[in-house]
């Protein structure tokens, strides 16, 4: 069965980047974009953009361009998620999801990621 | 940017009764590249409705969607008591792919 499963929560620094892991099995790794989706506390959900992981293509929400970095491990089914200049109102829950096989509703999710970003 | 607007910002209902949730699209939508899903707290995301109109795979049939161009809906025919969550509209036409605000189902 499918499955998508990220990495543990962090705390980080204003100023400082993460980087959030989510390592897909059950599947062909590379046949279905992987999209990444936050959430901050209390809020609804914010796309951010989405992995080609057969090409490396990237496509970002305009409102992360610059900060945000998508990238990928073939070897090991895995993709990546940084993002720079962290601020406090980057709180939130990250989400990977995989998109479907023609189109890109967002099929299956990761636990979630929770990010804090404190002083 | 396609904006997103769904209504009722909050349903009250109660077990049995029927639920209509709708999205509004500020622009077309085309091909009905729409989806919908459930969030339930402390929990991730669930796909319900893809494609505007199908059930995404173990999503009982009491759900359903309807809909196109900029005026969708989300059904669901009698409230199971675990069917009490939020639910978010999202489109996949083009980039960047939004959702929108929420409607949140409660007793």
């Amino acid at each position: 069965q499918v499955q998508v499963v990220q990495s543990g929560a962090e705390l980080k620094k204003p100023g400082a980047s993460v980087k959030i892991s989510c390592k897909a099995s059950g599947y062909t790794f590379t046949a279905n974009y992987m999209h990444w989706v936050r959430q901050a506390p209390g809020q609804g959900l914010e796309w951010m953009g989405w992995l080609n992981p057969n090409t490396g293509g990237t496509n970002y929400a305009q409102k992360f361009q610059g900060r945000v970095t998508m990238t990928r491990e073939t070897s090991v089914s895995t993709a990546y998620m940084e993002l720079t200049s962290l601020r406090s109102d980057d709180t939130a829950v990250y989400y990977c999801a995989r998109g479907g096989d023609y189109k890109e509703f967002l099929q299956h999710w990761g636990q979630g990621t929770l990010v804090t970003v404190s002083s | 940017e396609i904006v997103l607007t769904q209504s009722p910002g909050t349903l009250s209902l109660s077990p049995g009764e029927r639920a209509t949730l709708s999205c509004r699209a500020s622009q077309s939508v085309d091909s009905t590249y729409l989806a919908w899903y459930q969030q339930k707290p402390g929990q991730a995301p669930r796909l319900l409705i893809y494609d505007a109109t199908n059930r995404a795979t173990g999503i009982p049939d009491r759900f359903s969607g309807s809909g196109s161009g900029t005026d969708f809906t989300l059904t669901i025919s009698r409230l199971e008591p675990e069917d009490f969550a939020v639910y978010y509209c999202q489109h996949y036409d083009s980039s960047p792919f939004t959702f929108g605000p929420g409607t949140k189902v409660d007793i």
